[in-house]
């Protein structure tokens, strides 16, 4: 079956911007979580969706945003873009019980100038 | 504060034998475990997990072994091959928090 789609692939975007990146689950799953990756920082976790309800966020700045949809697909926004989002955007899903495998889409990368 | 740690940062070993990827974490509420292997430009692909129920699990030529009163796990690909060269990461959860803290990686090179 399809693996977790993630789009765009690659986005350049300006300082103070906003963007939007989208993800699509594995058939079946219901669970959607946003992890940043950064040199040298490795993956950082941003906040997990299950039916439409955030049930937890990792320690980002509230210009960082998702939320999903009754399909599952999951959307997440950077608003008042920085420098130092620059990052690789890995979108992840899973059944959403407690001790699930997650499994990662190829990411979005976004560069800001 | 870095739970999960990998302290080595990179690993070379020869195509045929072991390769041994150790990962450390601290918070003693962990409770599930899982590997990946990162190649460039592409998103971490899953390999194997361990619940700390238990102390070993193997998938193939992948074997992560769990040492909870060291609190730390390994990771141990037998034979080794030269399509295994990636970044390793470690992954750590505790039941109900639904994130996972990852480690920095470990960046294998398996030589021919």
């Amino acid at each position: 079956k399809a693996g977790v789609t993630q789009t765009p692939r690659y986005l350049i975007k300006t300082r103070g911007q906003q963007v939007t990146l989208s993800c699509s689950p594995i058939s079946g799953h219901r669970s959607v979580s946003w992890y940043q990756q950064t040199p040298g920082q490795g993956l950082q976790f941003l906040f997990e969706y299950f039916s439409e309800t955030q049930r937890n966020k990792g320690n980002f700045p509230g210009r960082f945003s998702g939320r999903q949809f009754s399909n599952s697909r999951s959307e997440m926004n950077v608003s008042t873009l920085e420098l130092g989002d620059s990052a690789l955007y890995l979108c992840a899903s899973g059944t959403g019980g407690s001790g699930n495998t997650i499994y990662f889409g190829e990411g979005s990368w976004l560069t800001v100038v | 504060d870095q739970q999960v740690k990998q302290n080595s940062p990179s690993l070379s070993v020869q195509e045929g034998r072991i390769s041994i990827l150790n990962c450390d974490y601290t918070n003693s509420m962990f409770d599930y475990f899982l590997w990946y292997k990162k190649y460039p430009a592409e998103g971490p692909t899953f390999l194997i997990s361990i619940s700390s129920i238990k102390d070993k699990n193997e998938d193939g030529r992948f074997t992560v072994f769990l040492n909870k009163s060291a609190k730390h796990l390994s990771l141990h690909i037998v034979p080794s091959q030269p399509g295994d060269s990636a970044v390793y990461f470690c992954a750590a959860s505790i039941s109900g928090t639904y994130k996972y803290i990852f480690g920095t990686g470990t960046r294998l090179k398996v030589l021919a």
